[in-house]
């Protein structure tokens, strides 16, 4: 069966360090790939996506991930987190081409800077 | 970005009665939306597919008759508790993409109390 899997449930850092988020699929075919955030009491917003090209996205709010078609992977890095950046934090899958977002969710990770 | 509403953002209802939430499209025509269902601390499970004109297509285990979906015009969708039971408490979550492989867009959910 198609899966989302994020390792990482909850994660508390301190404000400046370095975040990474991992993100794994079940798939061998094609895929679009997404992280959305969900800030407190606040609807999800795209942080990145990736369709197709170079496998390093970059998005919004400093935030980059990495394709890494071989390991099944769509991992989400941050080199330095603001206490802004607290928030839930989900990786969603598209398996297949063509046709609408039909969207899988991983079960997301929580994330609590601290100042 | 697209912008997409859903309401009421929350709503209480007696066990037994029905409960409807919508889901508009605001500034875009959206021909497929998609419903979601997320428990606390959990991750959003895709619930159904709404399609505009034709029936909705519900995931495995989704019992169609209780979540009635109407996909009544090319910018709202609405889905139905009927019969609402406590079980039923949880937060449902609209998406409508602007294309095929395109992002989708959320609204900011419904918090749905059944006592």
């Amino acid at each position: 069966a198609q899966s989302v899997s994020q390792h990482n449930h909850h994660v508390i850092l301190s404000e400046a360090a370095s975040l990474e988020l991992g993100c794994n699929y079940s798939y061998g075919g094609t895929v679009n790939l997404f992280w959305y955030v969900q800030y407190p009491g606040q609807h999800l917003q795209l942080l990145l996506k990736y369709f197709s090209g170079d496998p390093l996205v970059k998005g919004i709010k400093g935030f980059e991930a990495e394709f890494i078609k071989s390991k099944f992977s769509f991992n989400l890095r941050k080199p330095s987190v603001q206490w802004s950046d607290t928030a839930e934090y989900f990786c969603a899958v598209k398996f297949g081409t063509g046709g609408y977002n039909k969207l899988i969710f991983g079960a997301g990770t929580r994330l609590a800077v601290h100042p | 970005g697209a912008v997409v509403s859903q309401h009421p953002s929350r709503v209480i209802c007696k066990s037994g009665t029905s409960v409807k939430i919508e889901c508009r499209s605001l500034d875009f025509q959206a021909t497929t939306m998609f419903w979601y269902r997320q428990f606390p601390k959990q991750s959003l499970m895709l619930m159904a597919t709404s399609n505009e004109g034709s029936k909705a297509t519900y995931e495995q285990g989704v019992e169609k008759d209780k979540f009635l979906i109407n996909h009544a015009s090319l910018t709202l969708s609405t889905l139905t508790v009927t019969s609402a039971h406590p079980e039923d408490s949880s937060f449902y979550i609209c998406s409508a993409p602007t294309g095929t492989n395109t992002e989708a867009f959320f609204g900011q959910g419904t918090r749905l109390t059944v006592v």
